[in-house]
């Protein structure tokens, strides 16, 4: 079975501070990995994925994130943050032999003050 | 022009009340999903359809029921409504089961 862990649940930071955020995953195969980011009010929306290549990827916004295979993690980072990157964000693993079955992590609460 | 839309937004019933919700997406995708996420915000798959065809079924009690009548359309109907029901339910679609996901913007089911 995978599955996903995001250490941090609620992440409170000051604007232009540096972000990263944590994501754990188990699976005992390839995967593919995503970060998605809901906004307040809205439906989430991806930010970056990896499926294979370089394992330091960027997204949107300004967010990367690294892949580290060794370690199981693929955490989220941002060398400065702003008000409006107050969000929740979900870390997701995708087994490629697990029938397309997409697990999501718990979410972290990001607030950013102003 | 919505990629992924959900029809009603917001739904307030009553208990024991039989309600549907429907998804619609124009991306041409052939994999739909339905998530219930709960207040504290954890997302959680209910079902997952490819080509029309159930491929993932969570453990998820059986007055909900998927209908996908074509591979645009993925409805979700909740028969005998209970407060536990209350959530706000995401329709998703991607290209095969392994792409990222583009999520509708929810219907927040209120059971009251």
């Amino acid at each position: 079975a995978q599955s996903v862990s995001q250490h941090n649940h609620h992440v409170i930071l000051s604007e232009a501070a540096s972000l990263e955020l944590g994501c754990n995953y188990s699976y005992g195969g390839t995967v593919n990995l995503f970060w998605y980011v809901q906004y307040p009010g809205q439906h989430l929306q991806l930010l970056l994925k990896y499926f294979s290549g370089d394992p330091l990827v960027k997204g949107i916004k300004g967010f990367e994130a690294e892949f580290i295979k060794s370690k199981f993690s693929f955490n989220l980072r941002k060398p400065s943050v702003q008000w409006s990157d107050t969000a929740e964000y979900f870390c997701a693993v995708n087994g490629i032999n697990n029938a397309g079955k997409s697990t999501f992590g718990d979410g972290t609460t990001l607030t950013v003050k102003p | 022009d919505t990629a992924v839309s959900q029809t009603p937004k917001y739904l307030v019933t009553q208990m024991g009340n039989d309600k549907s919700i429907k998804c619609e997406q124009n991306l041409g995708h052939d994999t739909m999903y339905w998530y219930k996420q709960d207040s504290k915000k954890f997302l959680k798959i209910m079902f997952s359809y490819n080509n029309k065809e159930l491929i993932i079924n969570e453990t998820v009690p059986n007055r909900f029921s998927p209908k996908s009548p074509d591979k645009a359309h993925l409805n979700l109907h909740i028969n005998s409504l209970e407060l536990g029901d209350s959530a706000v339910y995401f329709c998703a679609s991607s290209r095969g089961h392994q792409s990222e996901q583009y999520f509708g913007p929810g219907t927040r089911l209120t059971v009251t």
